[in-house]
């Protein structure tokens, strides 16, 4: 079946511009994850929904972060402001239930740069 | 907070070679444990996880894990590597008391094996 999409793969942004980034879960998944990952590091959590609800959003580096899952689904990851420190892959995934041990599944991931 | 340790971040092995990837967190209460692998160009996936019984998880691919509390260590092994084994493999582990469904991932092994 269909496993979890992002769009755009890749995003090339101005210094100062917003990008917003999108995740398709799998269908029917009920918990969302956002990730940063830097070059040469492991993801770093920035924040997670339970359907359309934002339960943790303390990862989000600063305000210019803002992620939404309004209808319980897709979701959108918006940076304002970009700045060269952002420049990172953004990873999404989702898994089935809202237990702590349950599997996620990762999209491909989307790499900003920002010049 | 959690903290993961991989220490080592680079593993060159031979076909056939024996693999044990080290992985060490600092938490001390009840955890879940998971090993992630990205193959080139491919998606994050789970290789296995842990989370409550016998303390020796078998994967995918011939891969094991053994959680071990007293030494705080979740460490990865395969009794003979192939070359299609080449990926980055990633240790995470989350707190389920705090209902905590955030993992915190180490920074990776990169595994090369020659053929």
């Amino acid at each position: 079946g269909a496993g979890v999409s992002q769009s755009p793969r890749y995003k090339v942004a101005k210094r100062g511009q917003d990008v917003a980034l999108r995740c398709d879960p799998i269908s029917g998944h009920v918990s969302l994850f956002w990730y940063q990952q830097a070059l040469g590091q492991g993801p770093e959590f920035l924040t997670y929904f339970q359907n359309e609800a934002q339960l943790d959003k303390s990862g989000l580096p600063s305000d210019r972060f803002f992620a939404e899952r309004p209808e319980g689904s897709v979701s959108t990851l918006k940076i304002q402001r970009t700045q060269q420190e952002d420049s990172a892959v953004y990873l999404c995934a989702s898994s089935q239930r809202d237990i702590t041990f349950d599997t996620q599944y990762f999209g491909p991931g989307t790499r900003l740069t920002v010049l | 907070a959690q903290s993961v340790s991989q220490h080592n971040h680079h593993v060159i092995l031979s076909e056939a070679a024996s693999l044990e990837l080290g992985c060490n967190y600092s938490y001390g209460g009840t955890v879940n444990l998971f090993w992630y692998v990205q193959y080139p160009g491919q998606h994050l996936q789970l290789l296995l996880k842990y989370f409550s019984g016998d303390p020796l998880v078998k994967g995918i691919k011939g891969f094991e894990a053994e959680f071990i509390k007293s030494k705080f260590s979740f460490n990865l092994r395969k009794p003979s590597v192939q070359w299609s084994d080449t990926a980055e493999y990633f240790c995470a582990v989350n707190e389920p008391a705090g209902g905590s469904y955030i993992p915190t991932f180490g920074r990776g092994t990169s595994l090369i094996v020659h053929p």
